[in-house]
């Protein structure tokens, strides 16, 4: 199984802030990338698609990169409602797996 | 807009098995994938299966493999998960997924709360 490691665990960052979330692959996935945001309670919400494809509706200060074995998110300008717990995804081997998730916490 | 609405929490015994439904509306079983994922508290999700136009067949997690089963009904648009020999450890919420990209989960059910305890 390809493993998905997120870093970091959790942080704290002020309104406003630039805040990067990096999603590391044990091997290399290409673009097979995925990005969701779950909120405290709530389903998953799919942001961002084959690494960099903003999905629609979602704020375009929410961006993706990377590719092989290294991903970034990152959000440009942190909102208060941007409190949620992050994932990626890779949808390049069977069985599609999770990072552990990134916990952001707005100051 | 897609949506998929799931059935109610369950409470069951170790060793019982437990069958959770999603129902789609805004699209139709035959557009879209449908996949089960599971999340245990404070975890991330867990694929567990799922149905890909592109597989043309049900492929199911090997952590899964002979304990589950999916099925789905195309008059009502709603497909199933039903998971056998349950132990303490598959105490989480579930969840259907959906989507009209290759393993990319676009629409998910509300999830389902599944608690196994004796």
């Amino acid at each position: 199984d390809i493993q998905m490691t997120q870093s970091p665990s959790s942080l704290s960052a002020s309104v406003g802030d630039r805040v990067t979330i990096t999603c590391r692959a044990s091997q290399g996935i290409s673009s097979f990338l995925n990005w969701y945001q779950q909120k405290p309670g709530k389903a998953p919400r799919l942001l961002i698609s084959a690494a960099s494809g903003l999905q629609s509706g979602v704020p375009s200060r929410f961006s993706g990169g990377g590719s092989a074995t290294r991903f970034t998110l990152t959000i440009s300008g942190l909102q208060p409602e941007d409190l949620a717990t992050y994932y990626c995804q890779q949808s390049y081997n069977l069985p599609w797996t999770f990072g552990q998730g990134t916990k952001v916490e707005v100051k | 807009q897609v949506h998929l609405v799931q059935s109610g929490a369950e409470v069951k015994k170790p060793g019982a098995s437990v069958k959770v439904s999603c129902k789609i509306s805004g699209g139709t079983l035959g557009e879209l994938s449908r996949h089960w994922l599971r999340q245990a508290p404070g975890k991330g999700p867990e694929w567990m299966g799922g149905f890909e136009a592109e597989d043309g067949a049900t492929l199911y997690a090997e952590n899964f493999q002979g304990r589950v089963t999916m099925t789905e009904d195309t008059s009502t648009d709603s497909f199933y998960m039903e998971l056998s020999s349950l132990r303490s450890e598959d105490t989480a919420v579930y969840f259907c997924a959906s989507g009209s990209v290759y393993a990319t989960f676009a629409y998910w059910g509300q999830g389902t709360l599944v608690t196994v305890s004796s």
